[in-house]
């Protein structure tokens, strides 16, 4: 059972333009959300993070959206530059829960930012 | 600040042949120590998560193993690799369960398995 889902594989974005990324879940016990960038053979680094009593949340270009109603998170980026072209994936955490700091991640969607 | 390691970057190994991966964390202190690997095209899988020294728990079953000897050490071993194996394995770290809930990775070790 996927629990954070990222539906689209990938996004071609013009450099200047928004890239506005997505992720949906389905455990109503997730309370903290994160996201990551990974570029090839290397690790994931940590973007942006929302806790859910937060609809927003902004650093630098980056902000990320949370519509709980909807369990539906997204990230924008604005304005996108080629070197954010890497894979996304998004992170869910139950923080009230037994899970021991394990995140749940999505399948990624890989962002390319045409100059 | 905090660093976390990986060893080796690159490996190649027969089939049927022993695994040991290293990851070390600086700059911390009782961390939580995750294993990851992510196959070709697809997202991280959680393999091994642990929250102190000999407490591992498994998210899936497989071929593999993992120990913590060490507060900042962990370990992923397989006594006989299968094709399966190959893939990007990473190692990650979190402060702990009070928060803050984000993981930080390692550079990741490639093995591929022949």
């Amino acid at each position: 059972d996927q629990q954070v889902k990222q539906n689209s594989p990938s996004l071609s974005v013009q450099e200047g333009r928004i890239s506005i990324l997505n992720c949906d879940y389905t455990n109503s016990m997730f309370d903290y959300f994160l996201w990551y960038k990974k570029y090839p053979a290397e690790g994931p680094t940590f973007l942006i993070s929302i806790s859910s009593i937060k609809d927003k949340n902004e650093d630098g270009r980056f902000t990320v959206f949370l519509n709980k109603s909807a369990k539906h998170l997204s990230l924008h980026i604005v304005p996108s530059q080629p070197g954010d072209s890497a894979v996304y994936f998004c992170a869910a955490y139950n923080a009230g829960g037994t899970s021991y700091g394990k995140l749940t991640f999505g399948q990624g969607t890989i962002l390319t930012v045409h100059p | 600040s905090q660093t976390i390691h990986q060893w080796p970057a690159t490996l190649v190994q027969p089939v049927g042949s022993p695994l040991s991966l290293e990851c070390t964390v600086e700059g911390t202190s009782n961390p939580n120590l995750y294993w990851y690997r992510q196959a070709a095209g697809r997202g991280l899988q959680l393999l091994f998560y642990s929250i102190g020294i000999d407490q591992i728990s498994s998210e899936v079953p497989q071929n593999l193993s993992a120990s913590r000897p060490q507060d900042r050490q962990f370990i992923l071993s397989s006594k006989k690799l299968l094709l399966s194996d190959s893939g990007f394995y990473l190692c990650a770290w979190s402060p702990g369960l009070a928060g803050p809930y984000e993981q930080y990775f390692g550079p990741g070790t490639r093995l591929t398995v022949t």
